[in-house]
C-alpha cells in the first residue's frame, strides 16, 4: 500500500530558484527518507530523518518533519539543472524489518 | 563504494516464459528487496528477504517468487510471464535494522526494464 503522498506531482522552476516538495503519510513512523531518481535509473538515498527529529540539513537539502501533521517537506535551495529528477519520500514504521513504503513522487524540472 | 548490480538493464520476453532477474550486492547487507515501478503507481514492494533462505511477501507478490541462497544474491522469478508484468524492476539492499523496523538506508540497483510480449 502507498502511504506517502507527494505534492506537487510535478514542479518546474528556473535555475537558482528554490524547490519545495511535500510528503504526507497516514500511520506512525520510525523514520522518513527522501530518495532521488534520475530518468530510467535506480533510486539514490538523499536524507533520513527520524521521528524524534524536526529538521535536518545536508548540503543544499533541508528536510522538515511534523509528526503531528504527518507530513514532511524537502527543500532544495539554489537549484541546478542537474537537480532535474523525480523525488520520492518513503516511510518506515512498525515491525516492518525496515520495509519502505514509497509515495508516487514529485517530478522536478529545473530549466537552465 | 556501495554497489548493487542487476543482471540486465533491458529484457524482452514472451508470455508464458519463466524469467529470472538477478541482483547482487557487495555490502554484506542482510536485507534485500525487489520492487516494481509503474507510472502513476510509484514503487511497490514485491518480496523482501532479511536473511539467507528467508523471504517475506510484500504488497504485490502474486505471480512472483524469490530465491536467496547466498547472502549477496537475491533472485526474482516470474514463473509464467504475463503482459501485465511489463515494468521496471528495482532491487535494493540495506543493513538489518531488526524487527522493530528502524529502517536503514536502502541502496538501489540501476533497474531492469522488462517487456513481456
Amino acid at each position: 500500500s502507498q502511504q506517502g503522498e507527494e505534492d506537487p506531482q510535478a514542479l518546474s522552476i528556473q535555475e537558482g530558484e528554490n524547490a519545495t516538495m511535500n510528503c504526507s503519510y497516514k500511520t506512525s513512523i520510525n523514520n522518513l527518507q527522501w530518495y532521488r531518481q534520475n530518468s530510467g535509473r535506480g533510486l539514490v538515498h538523499l536524507i533520513l530523518i527520524r521521528s524524534n527529529e524536526r529538521e535536518k540539513h545536508s548540503g543544499r537539502l533541508r528536510v522538515t518533519l511534523d509528526t503531528s501533521k504527518k507530513s514532511s517537506s524537502l527543500l532544495i535551495t539554489a537549484s541546478r539543472a542537474a537537480d532535474t529528477a523525480s523525488y520520492f519520500c518513503a516511510t518506515v514504521g512498525g515491525t516492518s524489518y525496515g520495509k519502505l513504503t514509497f509515495g508516487q513522487g514529485t517530478i522536478l524540472t529545473v530549466h537552465p | 563504494d556501495v554497489k548493487v548490480t542487476q543482471s540486465s538493464r533491458y529484457l524482452v520476453k514472451r508470455t508464458g516464459e519463466k524469467v529470472f532477474l538477478e541482483c547482487v550486492q557487495d555490502m554484506d547487507h542482510e536485507n534485500m528487496f525487489w520492487y516494481r515501478q509503474d507510472p502513476g503507481l510509484g514503487l511497490r514492494l514485491i518480496y523482501f528477504s532479511y536473511d539467507v533462505k528467508m523471504k517475506e511477501k510484500g504488497d504485490i507478490p502474486e505471480g512472483y517468487s524469490v530465491s536467496r541462497e547466498k547472502k549477496e544474491r537475491f533472485s526474482l522469478i516470474l514463473e509464467s510471464a504475463s503482459t501485465n508484468q511489463t515494468s521496471m524492476y528495482l532491487c535494493a539492499s540495506s543493513r538489518y535494522g531488526g524487527t522493530s523496523g528502524i529502517g536503514e538506508t536502502q541502496y538501489f540497483g540501476p533497474g531492469t526494464r522488462l517487456l513481456v510480449l
